[in-house]
């Protein structure tokens, strides 16, 4: 089954509004982590925030935690062109060292 | 310091042809990730090594797929008498600690067609 699930599948906004992803799962987990993937290539990562954490920040980004919800949300402030790709999270499940379980992905599109 | 490297970027391999992925880490890192991905489809994990050592193969096809990461060179994806339901892009990721620890870095991807 999918751990992760995005929310919504496709955001299209104009440049210079906010973005927000949300992202659900279904086990415990060490930490969960956001990527960004550019059509046709790898995956960046973006941040990862610890089951012990609440809220991060890296520049533009924003990442909240509420495990007891067990949800995420990754927040893009004044949204540029360039941030116009697919942006998954991913979860290691407690008790698991190595695997991480991706969502499907949101897609944003980011009009200039 | 060099990123995770891949290769080959692209392959193409008719139907009961083997196909060989290779994945070369980030300099320092010890752990190895193989993922695939379908179309439009989020990343599937198939395998975790350390060096020399197979961890946790639970995304692993029981035929046809093996995979290692020997204590010089790269870690090899391989898969043997490849149908057109293995065309997709298999993408390899390290790591200095284990990733309930520690983020990922991946490479650039391996895509394959199987015609």
């Amino acid at each position: 089954s999918q751990q992760g699930e995005e929310d919504p599948q496709a955001l299209s906004i104009q440049e210079g509004e906010n973005a927000t992803m949300n992202c659900s799962y279904k086990t415990s987990i060490n930490n969960l982590q956001w990527y960004r993937q550019n059509s046709g290539r790898g995956l960046v990562h973006l941040i990862l925030i610890r089951s012990n954490e609440r809220e991060k920040h890296s520049g533009r980004l924003r990442v909240t935690l509420d495990t007891s919800k067990k949800s995420s949300s990754l927040l893009i402030t004044a949204s540029r062109a360039a941030d116009t790709a697919s942006y998954f999270c991913a979860t290691s499940p407690s008790g698991n060292t190595g695997k991480l379980i991706f969502g499907q992905g949101t897609t944003l599109q980011v009009k200039p | 310091n060099a990123g995770v490297m891949q290769n080959p970027r692209h392959l193409v391999r008719r139907r009961g042809q083997e196909a060989r992925l290779r994945c070369s880490p980030m300099k320092g890192h010890s752990h190895v990730y193989w993922y695939r991905q379908l179309p439009e489809e989020g990343l599937k994990f198939m395998v975790y090594l350390q060096k020399e050592n197979i961890i946790d193969e639970s995304g692993m096809p029981k035929e046809r797929f093996s995979a290692e990461f020997p204590k010089e060179g790269p870690s090899i994806l391989r898969i043997q008498q490849v149908v057109r339901g293995d065309s997709a892009a298999y993408f390899c990721a390290s790591s200095h600690l284990d990733t309930a620890n520690t983020e990922a870095f991946f490479g650039q991807g391996t895509r394959l067609t199987v015609v």
